[in-house]
């Protein structure tokens, strides 16, 4: 079956730790992207990629770092400049610009 | 950032009502995409209505745009448990290549 897979499901991370997290789809899509999405809120754009090899900053990029080395996969770091990393994030593939996006189950990540 | 707002923030109804979101957006757009997200889940595309269509329809929903009113609306007809859920629009811009999300209307069906 296609589809877009997120690792871990539930993630924690000490004071001070970097930590990644891993975004994997097979749909063949050039577009992938990473969302925050805090409690009953909206999601929020960290990174995205348009190519392999390319990708742009969203709206809150600072304390992330995301890498494009395969078409398959989009990983995102994140780092311990990210004072606030408590969240839901969501990565989702699609075609290309402004066509529908396939969503992962996301990872759960708290602090330690 | 460019981004949809969806109206009310929670809705509320019993099954077999028919359910209203609406969505407001600020600049011009190639599109706008609506999606559900079930607690805990990642989201799932509904529909997408482009800015030179004015309705769309999909089963049980129905989509409107008015881009003069940088507006549109999701109808939800004879409304199931099942549907319980958040709903959130996405818009694109024509000089983005990415899409904007809203804060979601959380809609709860009542069996």
């Amino acid at each position: 079956d296609g589809g877009i897979t997120q690792s871990p499901k539930y993630l924690f991370r000490k004071e001070g730790q970097n930590v990644t997290l891993s975004c994997e789809q097979n749909l063949n899509h050039d577009a992938m992207y990473w969302y925050r999405q805090d409690p009953g809120q909206g999601l929020r754009l960290i990174y995205y990629s348009q190519i392999v090899n390319d990708f742009q900053k969203g709206d809150i990029a600072e304390g992330y770092s995301v890498s494009r080395e395969k078409k398959e996969s989009f990983p995102l770091t994140v780092t311990s400049a990210q004072k606030n990393p408590t969240a839901f994030y969501l990565c989702a593939s699609s075609m290309g610009p402004h066509q529908p996006q396939h969503f992962g189950d996301g990872t759960r990540l708290s602090i330690l | 950032s460019q981004q949809g707002e969806e109206d009310p923030q929670a809705l509320s109804i019993q099954e077999g009502e028919n359910a209203t979101m609406n969505c407001s957006y600020k600049t011009s757009i190639n599109n706008l995409q609506w999606y559900r997200q079930n607690s805990g889940r990642g989201l799932v595309h509904l529909i997408l209505i482009r800015s030179n269509e004015r309705e769309k329809h999909s089963g049980r929903l129905r989509v409107t745009l008015d881009t003069s009113k940088k507006s549109s609306s999701l109808l939800i007809t004879a409304s199931r448990a099942a549907d319980t859920a958040s709903y959130f629009c996405a818009t694109d811009a024509d000089n983005n290549n990415d899409m904007r999300f809203g804060a979601g209307t959380r809609l709860t069906v009542k069996p």
